[in-house]
């Protein structure tokens, strides 16, 4: 299985600033078929189901706010929320789609300081 | 609007067999790809399995290969998570979530069937 290691495993970021999670895999995910990197990025809210974010590692979904941004490449990816909102506090997931079965991130946890 | 709707809360006792559903709708349930997704309480997410309607492909994640079964009726538009005996481990949290493809990414998912295993 491929492994998807997140960090940090926590932020605090004060309302305004950017915060940045990281996503490494433990091979590329980055298909030489169609060349995209097989990489989504998911928010999950206290008391929700997921929610899709990013997908192909850059693709922001419909009706997602443009301050979540997703890049990367290969085996290393970065979500950004680039001015963090109340309503961003929730805990972030990456996921590779390359390989069955589809590994999660363990999570990342944002947070208000 | 495409919705996915998952059936209560279910209550068993270990060894009980149990059967959580997932009612399909707005879009046509036999061209896309069903999956499950654990979450143990206070834990992240397991990519437990997926199911194809259409031809009745699925795949499991290691874990699970034999401890669950994922089925679809295409008549009623529901995907079925099955356990024919439970373990106090199996309690979680469970999403069904749909995909274009075998490998693609979860673009909508249900509400989430909190099972608990417990003598």
């Amino acid at each position: 299985d491929i492994v998807m290691t997140q960090s940090p495993d926590s932020l605090a970021v004060s309302l305004g600033e950017r915060a940045t999670i990281n996503c490494k895999s433990s091979q590329t995910v980055l298909s030489s078929s169609n060349n995209k990197n097989h990489l989504a990025w998911y928010q999950q809210k206290p008391g929700q189901p997921p929610k899709l974010l990013i997908y192909w590692a850059s693709t922001r979904e419909s009706g997602v706010p443009d301050r979540f941004s997703g890049s990367g490449s290969g085996a290393d990816f970065t979500l950004t929320i680039s001015t963090l909102q109340a309503e961003d506090v929730a805990v972030y997931y990456c996921q590779q789609y390359y390989n069955s079965p589809g590994t999660f991130g363990q999570g990342t946890k944002v947070e208000i300081k | 609007e495409v919705q996915l709707v998952q059936s209560g809360t279910e209550v068993k006792k270990p060894g009980e067999s149990l059967n959580i559903s997932c009612k399909c709708s707005g879009y046509n349930f036999a061209t896309y790809w069903i999956g499950w997704v654990r979450q143990k309480p206070g834990k992240g997410l397991e990519w437990l399995g997926i199911f194809y309607p259409g031809d009745s492909d699925s795949a499991y994640g290691p874990s699970f290969e034999g401890q669950v079964t994922i089925s679809a009726d295409m008549s009623i538009t529901t995907a079925y998570l099955q356990w024919s005996s439970l373990k106090a481990s199996d309690t979680a949290m469970y999403y069904c979530a749909r995909l274009e493809d075998w490998d693609s990414y979860f673009d909508s998912w249900g509400q989430g069937t909190l099972v608990t295993v417990s003598s």
